[in-house]
């Protein structure tokens, strides 16, 4: 199984909900990434988790608040959003003993803050 | 820090003709790991390729092949034989070798395959 899964695939959600991304892998990748995609642009990395501990944050604003419950799930919490944080949100995962590889990544939830 | 070029927005090839996607970087270490992936319209990202900077010999995965220029920090795609199913984004990406990182995205090419 080599599959990232993310639920749900569309979110439309305004300024003042609070919401949740949702990301899971069963490959048993020890890290774990939320990636923000706009629209023509590549992603642009927001967390990674290592071993379930966040181990890079690119300086994300606090109503994006991540969470790694288990190895296998990776979420993201959202609150208070913005307009302009509509976006394709991906999560990845991949080993992380010795050198590692590629990063898997999932189909993406499509969010729209009205 | 590092940082990855693709000079082309755009790229368009004849079905069943070859086409080359261009890719440079720019890192001060000796030791990493390039990779093409490709996002169709669906937006799924798949990895098509990667390249071990410590081995002179160029990837190949079926269609897809690299040529990799270590000394002119260059990395470029060349999809053989292209088929309709090619027609995607395709990012040129960089990541340093050990433990959890983050990659380095080009801003993507876009190739179109016309039938």
């Amino acid at each position: 199984d080599t599959e990232v899964t993310q639920t749900p695939k569309h979110l439309v959600m305004g300024m003042t909900n609070k919401k949740s991304l949702k990301c899971e892998q069963h490959m048993g990748h020890r890290a774990m990434y939320w990636y923000k995609q706009k629209a023509k642009k590549p992603p642009e990395l927001m967390f990674v988790y290592s071993y379930e501990k966040l181990s890079i944050n690119e300086s994300v604003p606090s109503r994006f608040s991540p969470e790694c419950p288990n190895s296998s799930l990776l979420n993201l919490h959202l609150h208070a959003l913005q307009p302009e944080d509509s976006a394709l949100y991906l999560c990845a995962s991949s080993p992380y003993e010795g050198k590692t590889y590629e990063q898997y990544f999932g189909p993406g939830t499509r969010l729209t803050v009205t | 820090a590092q940082t990855v070029t693709q000079s082309q927005p755009e790229m368009s090839v004849q079905e069943a003709e070859t086409v080359t996607l261009s890719c440079t970087y720019d890192t001060s270490e000796s030791d990493y790991y390039l990779f093409w992936y490709k996002q169709p319209p669906s937006r799924q990202m798949i990895l098509v390729i990667r390249q071990e900077a410590y081995k002179q010999q160029n990837a190949t995965e079926n269609r897809f092949s690299v040529n990799f220029q270590k000394a002119a920090k260059s990395f470029s795609l060349k999809i053989s034989d292209s088929q309709l199913g090619d027609a995607a984004m395709y990012f040129c990406a960089y990541r340093r070798i050990w433990g959890a990182q983050k990659l380095v995205f080009g801003q993507g090419t876009r190739l179109t395959i016309n039938p």
